[in-house]
């Protein structure tokens, strides 16, 4: 596809749930972010790849988040025993260089019961 | 301690008018600066981005950067209701290899026709 794909675009679980959201990058594009957006904030930064690793991590909250990019491409941003405080449109971006130009997915709105 | 911040807004201006955000930031170190829109419902978009001190123009928008205060600004000349969104600046920290790209919590605009 053309832009960045992020799915599911909506997730309703139960707290205490494992969840998984999944994001496929513009082809070619080696950086790839993740953020998460409550309403009425700015994104905010969780993870940052370049190519399969994690460049930066710092701004995942706690041991309860994790991400992988096994290929260089497709990621995965796992929660582990979700709470309600986790709920949010989680945001993935990809750039071709890292340098901070993002283009980014239409987001998976993350609803925790 | 990364921060950027914005007035919150919202910021209301006539159509045809010109309006302008503007954005500081607390890293003196840090080299890129953007301005994203977000319309209600939607994912971020980029539309500015600035490096070097002084004006950047690019149709009817400008940005405005100035190191020395860590200070970052975006007019919008001839504002069209169609501009009625959150402007998000953003700044990149870069270091040990990461660039990590912060949001502001962003600007309300409303361009009253």
């Amino acid at each position: 596809g053309a832009g960045v794909s992020q799915t599911p675009s909506n997730k309703v679980t139960e707290k205490g749930k494992y969840v998984e959201l999944r994001c496929d990058p513009i082809s070619g594009h080696t950086a790839l972010y993740w953020y998460r957006q409550s309403l009425g904030q700015g994104p905010e930064f969780l993870i940052y790849f370049q190519g399969t690793g994690a460049a930066d991590d710092s701004g995942l909250p706690n041991d309860r988040f994790f991400a992988v990019r096994p290929e260089g491409s497709v990621s995965t941003l796992k929660i582990q025993r979700t709470e309600r405080g986790d709920s949010a449109v989680y945001l993935c971006a990809s750039s071709p260089s890292g340098t901070g130009e993002l283009f980014f997915g239409e987001g998976s709105r993350l609803t925790v019961l | 301690q990364k921060e950027v911040e914005q007035n919150s807004g919202p910021l209301s201006v006539p159509e045809g008018a010109i309006a302008s955000l503007n954005c500081t930031y607390s890293d003196r170190g840090s080299q890129s600066f953007f301005w994203y829109r977000q319309y209600s419902g939607k994912s971020p978009e980029l539309i500015m981005s600035i490096y070097s001190n002084g004006d950047k123009e690019d149709g009817r928008f400008t940005a405005q950067l100035n190191k020395a205060s860590q200070y970052v600004s975006l007019l919008i000349r001839d504002s069209q209701p169609s501009d009625s969104a959150t402007y998000l600046c953003a700044v990149v920290y870069s270091g040990a290899g990461s660039y990590q790209l912060t949001f502001g919590k962003g600007t309300k605009l409303s361009v009253i026709p």
